[in-house]
């Protein structure tokens, strides 16, 4: 079966610290692959997205995830986290980018 | 562009009662998506709309109903409410076809007393 895992429910770290937020996926071919961030009291807005080609992402405000496809993952990092990148992510697979299944989400805190 | 927009924001209702969430689009997307978000679980969804005229279940079906009004339009009712429903619901609509993301709208948050 399809599913998502976000090993981290809960992390913390400080403003410009490093971050890396961990996505493990079981599929059953090469997925499409999507982070999305929600703040709080807010909808889901994309930050990256991986359909083929470079396994090493951008997307926007500084993130980046990197698919790895012997380990079934797709973690998302950022060199330096800001304060405003307290939010609560989530990591999607799909076989097609219109059905799609979310992880649990990890909320990220973010302390000065 | 509004984007994907969602009414009400908030909403509270008693065991049995019926509603309808609305949700709208401008982006003359063709498809559109119901999603229910609870602690700890993520996003499940709920039903989908390929195309103006099809809907089809998701994961999490059982108590809704959903009606594809027009290309704009996607309305998902709880016809007796119970406290399991209570969850904050996401609209959500794509283009079309594959390569595309999903766009959410802000939700709604629904309490089931």
């Amino acid at each position: 079966a399809q599913s998502v895992t976000q090993p981290d429910i809960h992390i913390t770290v400080s403003e410009g610290a490093s971050l890396e937020l961990r996505c493990n996926y079981s599929y059953g071919a090469t997925p499409y692959l999507f982070w999305y961030v929600q703040s709080p009291g807010q909808g889901l807005q994309l930050l990256l997205k991986y359909f083929s080609g470079d396994t090493l992402v951008q997307g926007i405000k500084g993130f980046e995830a990197e698919f790895k496809r012997s380990q079934s993952s797709f973690n998302l990092r950022k060199p330096s986290v800001h304060w405003s990148d307290a939010a609560e992510y989530f990591c999607a697979v799909g076989d097609r980018a219109d059905k799609l299944i979310f992880g649990t989400g990890t909320r990220l805190q973010v302390f000065p | 562009n509004a984007g994907v927009t969602q009414t009400p924001k908030f909403q509270v209702l008693k065991t049995g009662q019926s509603m309808t969430l609305q949700c709208a689009q401008d982006m003359n997307h063709n498809s559109m998506y119901w999603y229910r978000q609870d602690p700890g679980m993520g996003l499940r969804l709920i039903y989908y709309s390929a195309s103006e005229g099809t809907t089809d279940k998701g994961e999490v079906p059982n108590g809704y109903n959903v009606s594809r009004l027009n290309k704009r339009e996607f309305s998902l009712r709880l016809e007796s409410a119970a406290p399991s429903q209570t969850s904050v619901y996401f609209c959500a609509s794509i283009p079309g076809g594959t390569l595309y993301e999903q766009y959410f709208g802000p939700g709604t948050r629904l309490t089931v007393t």
